[in-house]
């Protein structure tokens, strides 16, 4: 149980594109999934805390105008990174808080590579 | 703001040693703490947890301490494998918030 799918694995895209990446709860509600950014031999950075309904909590330094994040249904949030540039080159992972146990459950990720 | 120090960032044991990894919290508030494994390119796999209620727990060949005093925890990995050398990374979370996660170990295990 408590699968979180993460879409697409890895993109690749031109500079100023926008890439849409995607987080889905299989098997439980997420109220709350999290957007962690992991830079090679690096720990995961939050970004971003995304709460269904409202509006998502942006860490310090992080543009909320440029890494959009969307949790429209309690199985669905999508962060979106409008107008790519290489240093938005990264790793990046969502995760949700399942009710079971408390745990942590986090997608797969999604390496994006901007050219 | 909240912190989460991890300790060493490289270790390297032989196979069958023990490895230890230690974490400070800056938090007073977190009370979940979680360990997680990941290999080169994959996600994050959480290998043992520990609430603040408690101050060890053992899973097979892994345990992890808390001592909420000195916002401590720490990893132990006894008879460690070849298959056990990863980037391991300690977090520290408040209910269900946001989870912190320290710098990460990489753990070498040489055969």
């Amino acid at each position: 149980g408590a699968v979180v799918s993460q879409h697409p694995s890895w993109v690749i895209c031109k500079s100023g594109t926008s890439v849409k990446i995607e987080c889905r709860s299989l098997d439980f509600q997420a109220t709350t999934m999290f957007w962690y950014r992991q830079f090679p031999k690096q720990s995961l950075m939050l970004m971003a805390t995304s709460n269904e309904g409202s509006k998502a909590t942006y860490e310090q330094g992080v543009e909320k105008d440029k890494f959009l994040i969307n949790h429209a249904s309690l199985t669905l949030s999508t962060l979106t990174v409008t107008s790519a540039h290489p240093e938005d080159s990264s790793f990046y992972i969502c995760s949700a808080r399942h009710t079971l146990g408390g745990g942590y459950t986090f997608g797969s990720g999604t390496r994006l590579t901007v050219v | 703001g909240e912190n989460v120090e991890q300790h060493p960032s490289t270790l390297s044991v032989q196979e069958g040693d023990s490895a230890v990894i230690k974490c400070t919290y800056s938090d007073s508030a977190s009370n979940y703490f979680p360990w997680y494994k990941q290999e080169l390119g994959k996600r994050p796999q959480l290998i043992i947890d520990i609430r603040s209620n408690v101050g060890e727990k053992k899973d097979q060949r892994i345990a992890v301490t808390l001592n909420k005093t000195a916002k401590h925890f720490s990893l132990h990995i006894t008879e460690t494998q070849p298959e056990d050398s990863a980037v391991y990374f300690c977090a520290a979370s408040t209910g269900g918030f946001k989870t912190i996660f320290g710098a990460g170990t990489r753990l070498f295990v040489k055969a």
